[in-house]
């Protein structure tokens, strides 16, 4: 069965540093890959996609991720982390004749500090 | 352009009642998901309507229902409820058929307690 790991649950970084959110999913063929950000009482906002091609991709926001089928992996990446980028956020594996149904990684929490 | 639109946003029931969630989709959008949000299965996928049809269904029990109407209107239905439903539950549309082609436009959700 397809499913999609975030390892981090929490992770809190200092406003400027960089920020790496891992994500690692479990697919046979080459999935298409999501990120999203959820601030508290919102719904999900896509940041960026991966579908084919270059396997790094920017979104919004300053976010990048980055497709590395070798590791089954798609990390986002920020720069300089700004203290309103404090939210959850969720890695979600789409497939090849699922329609628009997505599987969710369980969601890192970031908080940035001062 | 207006964007995903749910209702009600929050809601109390007690157990054995049943509720009906509504969610409007952007204008155009015909393919409108269902998702339920819980802080110990995270994000699960419920099902999936386009054009009035159902095309995917996740591992739910049958007290779980959905429907689109013609206007693309989507509504989710849960009878008999129970403690473990609650939950904050997601609608998103899209304008096309496959999450490959484009974009999934999340709702605010609909908070459910179930007392």
């Amino acid at each position: 069965a397809q499913s999609v790991t975030q390892p981090d649950i929490h992770i809190t970084v200092s406003e400027g540093a960089s920020l790496e959110l891992r994500c690692n999913y479990s697919y046979g063929a080459t999935p298409y890959l999501f990120w999203y950000v959820q601030s508290p009482g919102q719904g999900l906002q896509l940041l960026l996609k991966y579908f084919s091609g270059d396997t790094l991709v920017q979104g919004i926001k300053g976010f990048e991720a980055e497709f590395k089928r070798s590791q089954s992996s798609f990390n986002l990446r920020k720069p300089s982390v700004h203290w309103s980028d404090a939210a959850e956020y969720f890695c979600a594996v789409g497939y090849n004749n699922a329609g628009n149904m997505l599987t969710f990684g369980g969601g890192t929490r970031l908080m940035v500090k001062p | 352009k207006a964007g995903v639109t749910q209702t009600p946003r929050y809601l109390i029931k007690t157990r054995g009642q049943q509720v009906t969630l509504s969610c409007s989709p952007i204008s155009g959008h015909r393919s409108v998901s269902w998702y339920q949000q819980t802080p110990g299965q995270g994000l699960q996928f419920l099902f999936e309507y386009f054009s009035e049809t159902q095309r995917n269904k996740g591992n739910f029990p049958g007290r779980f229902s959905g429907r689109q109407f013609s206007n693309s209107r989507s509504e989710m239905n849960v009878s008999t409820l129970e403690l473990g439903d609650s939950a904050l539950y997601l609608c998103a549309s899209s304008f096309y058929l496959w999450a490959s082609a484009g974009e999934l436009f999340f709702g605010e959700g609909s908070r459910l307690t179930v007392l």
